[in-house]
């Protein structure tokens, strides 16, 4: 049961452009997202969280937009660098150990 | 640095014979979970520890144990691995509060000949 779904398994962009990634979930209980950074040879690093009370965070390059309505979240990143590149993963929890992610997305920023 | 250390990077076993991945945290963290994660899909939360409380998750297979010795170490069991058990296994730790977020290893990479 995919409760946390990322339809583009990637995205390619120019460098300084904005990068954009979305993320779909069923479970209207989540109440707490994030998103993950992933390098090769690399475990997943926190990059940036929300709450379902917000629906804008923002962090340096790094803002989420949460839509519950549609659940729905998208990662933005403004301006893209090269060194952003690598895979993207959402996920969702909605008790205090439980979380869920999302098959991930693979950025490629461009020189 | 305090961190999330998994051994081995590469595990290599046999079809049946038992293995045991290993996952130690110098971050005093209260939980300790296992995430499988196969290619292009994602990461699957197998089971965690809070404290030495076992948690599974109802569809992981019976075929999977994990001990908690102490908050410091947690290790997977594979009793019987399959071909299907091929995969990356990553242990992560958290603090265990509500908006805690995981700290992850780099991860065990599972072949099954």
């Amino acid at each position: 049961d995919q409760q946390v779904k990322q339809n583009s398994p990637s995205l390619s962009v120019q460098e300084g452009r904005i990068s954009i990634l979305n993320c779909d979930y069923t479970n209207s209980m989540f109440d707490y997202f994030l998103w993950y950074k992933k390098y090769p040879a690399e475990g997943p690093t926190f990059l940036i969280s929300i709450s379902s009370i917000k629906d804008k965070n923002e962090d340096g390059r790094f803002t989420v937009f949460l839509n519950k309505s549609a659940k729905h979240l998208s990662l933005h990143i403004v301006p893209s660098q090269p060194g952003d590149s690598a895979v993207y993963f959402c996920a969702a929890r909605y008790n205090n150990n439980d979380m869920r992610f999302g098959a991930g997305t693979r950025l490629t920023v461009k020189p | 640095d305090a961190m999330v250390i998994q051994n081995p990077r590469y595990q290599v076993t046999q079809f049946g014979k038992p293995v045991t991945l290993s996952c130690s945290q110098t971050l005093n963290h209260n939980v300790m979970y296992w995430y499988q994660q196969k290619s292009s899909q994602a990461p699957k939360l197998l089971f965690h520890y809070y404290d030495k409380d076992f948690n599974n998750e109802a569809d992981t297979p019976d075929n999977f144990q994990s001990r908690r010795p102490n908050t410091s170490f947690c290790f997977l069991d594979i009793r019987s691995p399959g071909l299907g058990d091929a995969a990356m296994y990553l242990c992560a730790t958290s603090r265990g509060g509500n908006r805690e977020k995981l700290f992850f290893g780099s991860g065990t990479q599972l072949s099954v000949l």
